[in-house]
């Protein structure tokens, strides 16, 4: 079974300075990778995703991720924040090209961008 | 704006009764899996459906359970409920040849 861990539940990152977030994933098989973002009170929109291809990926409002094979990882990137992109962003990975599989999430990591 | 919409936007119920969440799909849409989101965690995978047939389903008992109509909107059914069903229930729909799940706004259920 796959698996996915998100190394940070909070991250506090001032206005207009970089931000990070971290996913790794665990699987035996190749996995299909998803990043998403949750705003308050809201469901999930999706910002990026790896299927195949460049390991490099970029998203929508200026995030990036990059997928590493041999750490088993997908990096989430933004150069510049800002106070718009505080919100809550989930990594997913799923066995499978077809949305009809079922992703599994990590944990979560909060982002609050400060002035 | 996924298409893809939710109701209730809230509901709150007592430990015991039951309680039915629906979601209709993304136009094309034929298939749609439930989530269970509780509060400072990741969503989890409840069940899938696709063309009215359950495809999948996730660790949760079977007074978790589900219906997809022939226009492939969607139901959640959880009976007996108990406090830990308290969580936000997303529902997602996608289609054939679709490489994405397109999240609706959610049904935050609170169980007292």
């Amino acid at each position: 079974a796959q698996s996915v861990t998100q190394l940070d539940s909070q991250v506090p990152v001032f206005e207009e300075a970089p931000v990070e977030l971290r996913c790794n994933y665990s699987s035996s098989v190749s996995v299909y990778l998803f990043w998403y973002v949750q705003y308050p009170n809201q469901g999930l929109q999706l910002l990026l995703k790896y299927l195949s291809g460049s390991t490099l990926v970029k998203g929508i409002n200026g995030f990036e991720a990059e997928f590493n094979k041999s750490q088993t990882s997908f990096h989430l990137r933004k150069p510049s924040v800002h106070i718009s992109d505080t919100a809550e962003y989930f990594c997913a990975v799923t066995l499978t090209k077809a949305a009809g599989n079922k992703l599994t999430f990590g944990g979560g990591t909060r982002v609050l961008v400060k002035p | 704006e996924t298409g893809v919409t939710q109701s209730p936007t809230h509901l709150i119920k007592t430990r015991g009764q039951q309680v039915t969440l629906r979601c209709s799909s993304q136009s094309g849409h034929n298939t749609v899996s439930w989530y269970q989101q509780a509060l400072g965690q990741g969503p989890q995978f409840i069940f899938q459906y696709y063309r009215e047939e359950e495809n999948g389903r996730g660790n949760f008992p079977p007074r978790f359970s589900g219906l997809q109509f022939p226009n492939y909107s969607s139901e959640l059914n959880v009976n007996a409920l108990e406090l830990d069903d308290s969580a936000l229930y997303l529902c997602a729909s996608s289609g054939q040849g679709v490489d994405t799940q397109y999240f609706g706004p959610g049904t935050r259920l609170t169980v007292l």
